[in-house]
């Protein structure tokens, strides 16, 4: 199984839809967790952190659940722009590796 | 631009040669990252720097890899004896912040083909 487990979609969406993905993570001992987004042939970048009480970012919402161990990302009012692999991130505890998942595509249309 | 640079772009070799990737975090950062991606893959950790001192490794990474960081700053990362299945691009990342909140910022990577 793998560490960190993601819809690959793809998720085809029109604008101004609202969108939602999840995240599991295997180990229990997971200590932080982030939302990268990847455009295609370009290098990840920092979406947002994921913090245990749920915070947002402008239309972005994203959510954790330690007991269930999964971690959500929300898109609200899409735009074409937000198309794109959207990446969830773990850090474990007592190590220093980060643990990317395999990606959720998101295609926005017009 | 300051941000984390990569070199070569794109690398080309036969099966059977050895190449070798450099990376140039920002100036300011101590925790430099080699990452391996795949189409349609998320990022697959490879090795991790403290400074100097290589304090992880993945086992991902066999004998035929080697990295080095000499003096904290710069790192390159050395395929020996290149395989087809080592296709793939290299992604490099450095941060500055310890603990919880700790984010990674990336260079545009080395895609490589081996032929």
């Amino acid at each position: 199984r793998k560490e960190v487990e993601q819809d690959p979609g793809p998720f085809n969406v029109p604008e101004g839809a609202t969108v939602a993905f999840n995240c599991t993570y295997s180990n229990s001992a997971s200590q932080s967790f982030f939302w990268y987004r990847q455009d295609c042939r370009k290098e990840p970048k920092l979406l947002m952190s994921v913090y245990s009480s749920g915070n947002e970012d402008g239309r972005f919402t994203a959510q954790l659940n330690r007991a269930s161990q999964y971690i959500s990302l929300l898109i609200r009012d899409s735009k074409l722009s937000d198309s794109a692999t959207y990446l969830c991130v773990v850090r474990n505890t007592g190590g220093f590796k980060t643990i990317f998942g395999a990606g959720t595509r998101l295609f926005v249309k017009a | 631009d300051t941000g984390v640079s990569q070199d070569p772009r794109h690398k080309i070799t036969k099966r059977g040669q050895n190449v070798t990737f450099r990376c140039d975090p920002i100036s300011e950062h101590n925790r430099l990252y080699w990452y391996r991606q795949t189409l349609g893959q998320g990022p697959e950790f490879l090795t991790y720097f403290q400074n100097e001192a290589q304090l992880e490794k993945s086992r991902l990474l066999s004998d035929r890899f080697s990295a080095e960081r000499p003096k904290g700053s710069f790192s390159t990362l050395e395929i020996q004896r290149t395989e087809q299945g080592d296709s793939a691009m290299y992604l490099c990342a450095s941060s500055l912040v310890a603990g919880e909140n700790e984010k990674l910022f990336f260079g545009s990577g080395t895609q490589l083909s081996v032929l």
